[in-house]
């Protein structure tokens, strides 16, 4: 059973760089899409990103100015980093995989969540 | 980006009720429609996948039908465990987006 495990600083200044690595356990990180989820306190899901293990990735286009993700197959992970960050960027971030099945795509694993708040 | 719009909102039930969430998109998705269930603290966990296929492990009563615009999430008697956050999201095409959630609470 895969696991999936977020780390980073839990608080990040104004205009300042987010920064998040999910770390995969329990299975390899050469196959599906590995994303990034984030949700604001009460409220909904927002989709980031995604990046294949080649390097290739697709970004929400409302945040793809400011989104850069990276990977490293070697050590299992996957990197987020959101620039110029604001209030509006405090939220919950999970990182997630993106199971392919036949022609369907599902967020199958999830990582448990780690608290970003932005502030000076 | 496709919108994905679900209703109720919130809804009031009991255990052992029978309910219904109704999620629509802007397009057609075709089948391309999967629901998760949130508790409070937790991260979502994917209930259905292709509209209708229950995913592993996840308790028959609870059922997905629809295709295009129209989707349905439905349990057939409510328990203890399953009042929560329900999400549609689309997987059709990129950016990937969700309904903005059902709550499910207790009456």
């Amino acid at each position: 059973q895969v696991q999936l495990q977020e780390s980073g600083p839990g608080l990040v200044k104004p205009s300042e760089t987010l920064s998040l690595t999910c770390t995969v356990s329990g299975g390899s990180i050469s196959s599906n899409f590995w994303t990034w989820i984030r949700q604001p306190a009460g409220k909904g899901l927002e989709w980031i990103g995604r990046i294949y293990p080649s390097g290739s990735t697709n970004y929400n286009p409302s945040l793809k100015s400011r989104v850069t993700m990276s990977v490293d197959t070697s050590k299992n992970q996957f990197s987020l980093k959101l620039s110029s960050v604001t209030a509006a960027d405090t939220a919950v971030y999970y990182c997630a995989r993106e199971t392919q099945w036949l022609v369907q795509f599902l967020f199958d694993s999830w990582g448990q969540g780690t608290l970003v708040t932005v502030s000076s | 980006d496709i919108q994905m719009t679900q209703s109720p909102s919130s809804l009031s039930a009991s255990v052992g009720d029978r309910v219904t969430i109704t999620c629509r998109a802007s397009q057609s998705i075709r089948s391309n429609l999967n629901w998760y269930q949130q508790k409070p603290g937790k991260a979502p966990k994917v209930l259905i996948y292709d509209a209708s296929s229950l995913q592993s492990g996840v308790p028959s009563r609870f059922s997905g039908s629809g295709s295009g615009t129209d989707f349905t999430l439905t349990i057939s008697s409510l328990q203890p465990e399953d009042f929560a956050t329900y999400y549609c999201q689309q997987s059709y095409s990129t950016p990937r987006t969700f309904g903005q959630g059902t709550k499910l609470e207790i009456k």
